[in-house]
């Protein structure tokens, strides 16, 4: 039973730049979220898919969208990039019919915008 | 004052003994809530989860909800070197994280 899977692994930009990152989500699950998290913090929620709809948003700004496709298969796009935004990039997978949608993570994206 | 809280520690505790991570939240409304574990340079990983008041074990570990008082916690009995990571606390269905408590197991 494949996990959540992530791609790619580490990706480096320079500021103004635009990047996808990629999740497969764990068989049987329908639901994506993603989450940034900086160094010595906690995950933040950036936002939720589900029936090819973003569901929920964080408080993160428009440069941040994403996409579910129909395979339940998510992207997490970043438009011009800052150095802010050099993060560890967490994708989860949850079901929408399980009892309070636990949530579990891929490996993540490392970031580095320089 | 923050959604979540958690003492950033570290917290060191000697092999063999009773591990003690605590969590507050903010929300009444919160129905669920989460423990994960966190090695460096990993993603975060699912312990466990309650959302009932009282106590919920599994192995070796035990947590602990008190929704009338907004706190949560996580025990870690037999605490061995491995265990030695950051662990998370999380709450409701979009997930609001704590900063974390790093956890120090010496042998």
């Amino acid at each position: 039973d494949a996990g959540v899977t992530q791609s790619p692994t580490h990706l480096i930009k320079t500021r103004g730049q635009q990047v996808t990152l990629r999740c497969s989500p764990k068989s049987g699950h329908d639901t994506v979220s993603w989450y940034q998290q900086a160094l010595g913090q906690g995950p933040q929620f950036i936002f939720q898919y589900y029936e090819e709809e973003e569901r929920q948003r964080g408080n993160f700004p428009d440069r941040f969208s994403g996409h579910q496709f129909p395979n339940y298969s998510s992207e997490l796009n970043v438009n011009a990039l800052l150095l802010g935004d050099s993060a560890l990039y967490l994708c989860a997978s949850s079901d929408r019919d399980s009892l309070f949608e636990t949530q579990y993570f891929g490996p993540g994206t490392r970031l580095l915008v320089l | 004052q923050k959604e979540v809280e958690q003492n950033s520690g570290p917290l060191s505790v000697p092999e063999g003994a009773i591990a003690s991570l605590n969590c507050t939240y903010s929300d009444r409304g919160s129905q669920s809530f989460f423990w994960y574990r966190q090695y460096s340079g990993k993603s975060p990983e699912l312990i466990m989860f309650i959302y009932s008041n009282g106590d919920k074990e599994d192995g070796r570990f035990t947590a602990q909800l008190n929704k009338a008082s907004q706190y949560v916690s996580l025990l870690i009995r037999d605490s061995q070197p491995s265990d030695s990571a950051t662990y998370l606390c999380a709450v409701g269905g979009k997930l609001i994280f704590g900063q974390g408590t790093e956890l120090s197991v010496k042998p």
